[in-house]
């Protein structure tokens, strides 16, 4: 149990568009979900916290009009980067939590943009 | 808020021989403590977690120990194998999970 979701795996995309990233719970309800960017052999930086139904949670220094996080379901958040710029390839991995302390990862996605 | 600090960034250790990865937290609120293991391109998977009530706690060859006075805890790989080869993370919360740190990491390598 405990599985989640990513979507889609890799995106490439011209500068200057908007890509949308899917995070899912398959087999639970997630009362929170979590977006992360990760840079090569960095450690993962939390970007913002959503629970459903509610505004998103953004961290410091998080632009929450370029970042925009819809969590729509219990099962569903997306993350949609917009207006992208080279400097926002990186890897975004998503994670859910069912209400207890332990997060759930997804498989990432990775972002490059040209 | 919550700042974690692992060490060492890079660990190589010998197949059969114990690697230790150390972290410190600065919030002495937080009381959920889980270790991820990442793989390469991969997902972190969570491989052991303690909780503030407990001291140490063990999963065959893995073992984590917490001491809250000084808040550190630390993870202990025991007869290590090449396929432990990946990059550790530590991490501490204290509400649920909304507000979780991660450390920087810690790439483990063991050399066959």
């Amino acid at each position: 149990g405990a599985v989640v979701s990513q979507h889609p795996s890799w995106v490439i995309c011209k500068s200057g568009t908007s890509v949308k990233i899917e995070c899912r719970s398959l087999d639970f309800q997630a009362t929170t979900m979590f977006w992360y960017r990760q840079f090569p052999k960095q450690s993962l930086m939390l970007m913002a916290t959503s629970n459903e139904g509610s505004k998103a949670t953004y961290e410091q220094g998080v632009e929450k009009d370029k970042f925009l996080i819809n969590h729509a379901s219990l099962t569903l958040s997306t993350l949609t980067v917009t207006s992208a710029h080279p400097e926002d390839s990186s890897f975004y991995i998503c994670s859910a939590g069912r209400g207890s302390d332990e997060q759930y990862f997804g498989p990432g996605t990775r972002l490059t943009v040209t | 808020g919550e700042n974690v600090e692992q060490h060492p960034s890079t660990l190589s250790v010998q197949e059969g021989d114990s690697a230790v990865i150390k972290c410190t937290y600065s919030d002495s609120a937080s009381n959920y403590f889980p270790w991820y293991k990442q793989e390469l391109g991969k997902r972190p998977q969570l491989i052991i977690d303690i909780r503030s009530n407990v001291g140490e706690k063990k999963d065959q060859r893995i073992a984590v120990t917490l001491n809250k006075t000084a808040k550190h805890f630390s993870l202990h790989i025991t007869e290590t194998q090449p396929e432990d080869s990946a990059v550790y993370f530590c991490a501490a919360s204290s509400r649920g999970n909304n507000d979780m740190r991660f450390g920087a990491g810690t790439r483990l390598t063991v050399k066959p």
